[in-house]
């Protein structure tokens, strides 16, 4: 149980364009959803946190505009890099938790997508 | 907001040997602490996890202790194989701050 999956796995774009990332929970409902950015040889540092039908919090730092956020159901949230440039090139990484727990689930414990993989020329 | 600070940045050991990597944090509300291993390219892997009324916990070669007093917790690793190399990350959480503060991250190689 608790499978999150994160599409696509790899993009490359040109700089200027945007991109969507899907991160989806498939056997659990998902109130929180959080995404995350890695750089290579670092550490993640968290870009925002989303819960289900509001708008995501941000963390300092974040571009709101530029990193829009979607958490429509229970099970999808997306990422959107707009007007991407070679700097946002980095692991995009979402994790899903339960506020519900459940007979699998942990209140507090987080369960990570695979990571797409963004390059922007 | 919550700090977590991670020692070493690398290990290395022989096989057979033990591991141990530190972390310290500075929210005093922080009371859930997971330990994560991601290889290259690859998603953090929940290895084990201790939330803040505990003082220790064990999962075969594998433990973890978390000091609240002191604010730090530590892995502890016995019995090292060439499998366990990768990299080990750190982080807490708090009931109010749900998402995940991660440690610097320790690269750990292991010398068979």
């Amino acid at each position: 149980g608790a499978v999150v999956s994160q599409h696509p796995s790899r993009v490359i774009c040109k700089s200027g364009t945007s991109v969507k990332i899907e991160c989806r929970s498939l056997d659990f409902q998902a109130t929180t959803m959080f995404w995350y950015r890695q750089f290579p040889k670092q550490s993640l540092m968290l870009m925002a946190t989303s819960n289900e039908g509001s708008k995501a919090t941000y963390e300092q730092g974040v571009e709101k505009d530029k990193f829009l956020i979607n958490h429509a159901s229970l099970t999808l949230s997306t990422l959107t890099v707009t007007s991407a440039h070679p700097e946002d090139s980095s692991f995009y990484i979402c994790s899903a938790s339960s506020r519900a727990g459940g007979s699998f689930l942990s209140y507090n414990e987080q369960f990570f997508g695979p990571g797409t993989r963004l390059t922007v020329l | 907001g919550e700090n977590v600070e991670q020692h070493p940045s690398t290990l290395s050991v022989q096989e057979g040997d033990s591991a141990v990597i530190k972390c310290t944090y500075s929210d005093s509300a922080s009371n859930y602490f997971p330990w994560y291993k991601q290889e290259l390219g690859k998603r953090p892997q929940l290895i084990i996890d201790i939330r803040s009324n505990v003082g220790e916990k064990k999962d075969q070669r594998i433990a973890v202790t978390l000091n609240k007093t002191a604010k730090h917790f530590s892995l502890h690793i016995t019995e090292t194989q060439p499998e366990d190399s990768a990299v080990y990350f750190c982080a807490a959480s708090s009931p109010g701050r749900r998402a995940l503060t991660f440690g610097s991250g320790t690269r750990l190689q292991v010398q068979p």
